[in-house]
């Protein structure tokens, strides 16, 4: 089984509706990520959890909010999607010791019409 | 500003060797990574450096300077397989990990 799921695997939207991505690990892990990638762009981080009770906008944190569960849970909401947040949107995890090598999960691609 | 530089596409035969590089700026610098990722897939993790030098692991070695801010990834014995995106990552002086925009790998027959 993976160790970083995430769900949906591909979503079809309309502008203005509410959408959640949802992503759950088994690796025990303390740090989860939200990143979303772009066509000829690097990966560009949303927000980041570094506990349950520890969370941080990133780089492009506006129209999106997150909802760390649990340790091994951390949602993704798009409060009112619009045609520009169209990316394949990545989950991943790090273990804060040693060198915090971040693993990925399978990625969600959405599409906003 | 913070920046990560690498090729946007390379072409390469199958048996050759190829090697990608990255330059980067960052306040500060803990360490670098690269990762591979196939078209439509995750990335997933090949090598990371801290200290210059060269680290080897089968076909695939990373080598850092630190005093440069340059990095690359060698790849040897190159298989059709081996055709994917391969991405540059730095850490900054706040744990902030900074990513390329990746290099697009074509390996030909």
């Amino acid at each position: 089984d993976a160790d970083v799921t995430q769900t949906p695997r591909n979503r079809i939207t309309k502008t203005g509706k509410r959408i959640m991505l949802e992503c759950s690990q088994t690796k025990g892990h303390d740090r989860m990520y939200w990143y979303r990638q772009d066509p000829g762009l690097g990966l560009r981080l949303i927000y980041y959890s570094f506990d349950v009770k520890d969370i941080n906008k990133g780089e492009i944190s506006d129209g999106y909010s997150v909802s760390r569960q649990a340790q091994a849970k951390f949602s993704l909401s798009l409060e009112s999607a619009i045609p520009n947040q169209t990316a394949l949107y990545f989950c991943a995890t790090s273990d804060r010791t040693g060198q915090d090598t971040q693993y990925f999960g399978p990625g969600t691609r959405l599409t906003v019409l | 500003g913070q920046n990560i530089d690498q090729p946007t596409e390379m072409t390469a035969t199958e048996g050759a060797i190829v090697q990608i590089n990255c330059t980067y700026q960052t306040s500060g610098f803990n360490g670098l990574f690269w990762y591979q990722q196939h078209a439509g897939e995750a990335p997933t993790f090949l090598s990371y450096n801290v200290l210059d030098g060269l680290e080897e692991k089968g076909r695939f070695s990373s080598f850092l300077s630190r005093s440069k801010g340059y990095s690359y990834l060698l790849l040897k014995e190159l298989q059709m397989k081996d055709s994917a995106s391969y991405l540059c990552a730095a850490w900054d002086s706040n744990y902030q990990l900074i990513w390329g925009a990746g290099t697009k790998l074509i390996i030909k027959p």
